[in-house]
């Protein structure tokens, strides 16, 4: 069966300092993969997407970068955090060629002070 | 765009009913419905592609109006485990890309 994991679950940085999260998917190849932000009155905004290895959609102009280094990891990075960057940050896949759900990861809960 | 959804928040008495909206302004391809419980992820609930189709299982349902653009996600007999904040996410087209909606915050009192 496919799993998404989802690191760190929690972590707390001053403004200025670097950020990377990663997800990887198991028990399947090939998904499409997604970053979603969710930060209070905003509902789930898409960040970033990727239908492959090396390539990245980007949503809204931002202080973040995404990487696919491989077919089943995603990375989201930034080097300089911003306050406004806090918020709960959702890893998700689906499977190409099919019109089903998302899975979404455990999320990552990102305050900047 | 980001869909409008509406109300942004209701409150149930255990088995009452309720009705939460989703609508673009843009063409559909088609909708997604989500649900999250507080600190978790959201979870999949249906998907409804265009063609007017109604889809539900138990006693969730949703419809899809492809021409108006707007996506409708009935609860009825309402019960505790339905609290929590349910998504509408939207496709334009068949592009793999969902944008969501702010969320509407349903509350089951018993």
């Amino acid at each position: 069966s496919q799993t998404i994991h989802q690191w760190p679950a929690t972590l707390v940085q001053p403004v200025g300092s670097p950020l990377s999260l990663e997800c990887t998917v198991e028990g399947t190849s090939n998904p499409n993969l997604y970053w979603y932000r969710q930060a209070a009155g905003r509902g789930l905004q898409l960040l970033f997407y990727s239908v492959g290895i090396g390539q990245i959609s980007s949503e809204v102009p931002q202080n973040l970068s995404a990487s696919r280094p491989q077919d089943r990891q995603f990375i989201l990075s930034s080097k300089k955090l911003l306050l406004s960057d806090s918020g709960f940050y959702l890893c998700a896949w689906t499977l190409k060629g099919t019109k089903g759900e998302l899975f979404f990861g455990e999320g990552s809960r990102l305050t900047v002070l | 765009q980001q869909p409008v959804q509406s109300p942004q928040a209701v409150i149930l008495r255990e088995g009452e009913d309720a009705v939460i909206n989703c609508s673009s302004s843009k063409a559909l391809y088609s909708v997604h419905w989500y649900r999250q419980k507080h600190g978790e992820a959201p979870v999949f609930l249906m998907i409804l592609l265009k063609g007017g189709e109604q889809k539900g299982h138990e006693k969730i349902s949703a419809s899809f109006n492809e021409k108006k653009q707007q996506s409708s996600l009935y609860l009825t007999a309402s019960q505790l485990s339905y609290s929590g904040t349910y998504f509408c996410g939207t496709e334009s087209g068949s592009n793999y890309k969902l944008t969501f909606g702010k969320g509407t915050l349903l509350t089951v009192n018993p």
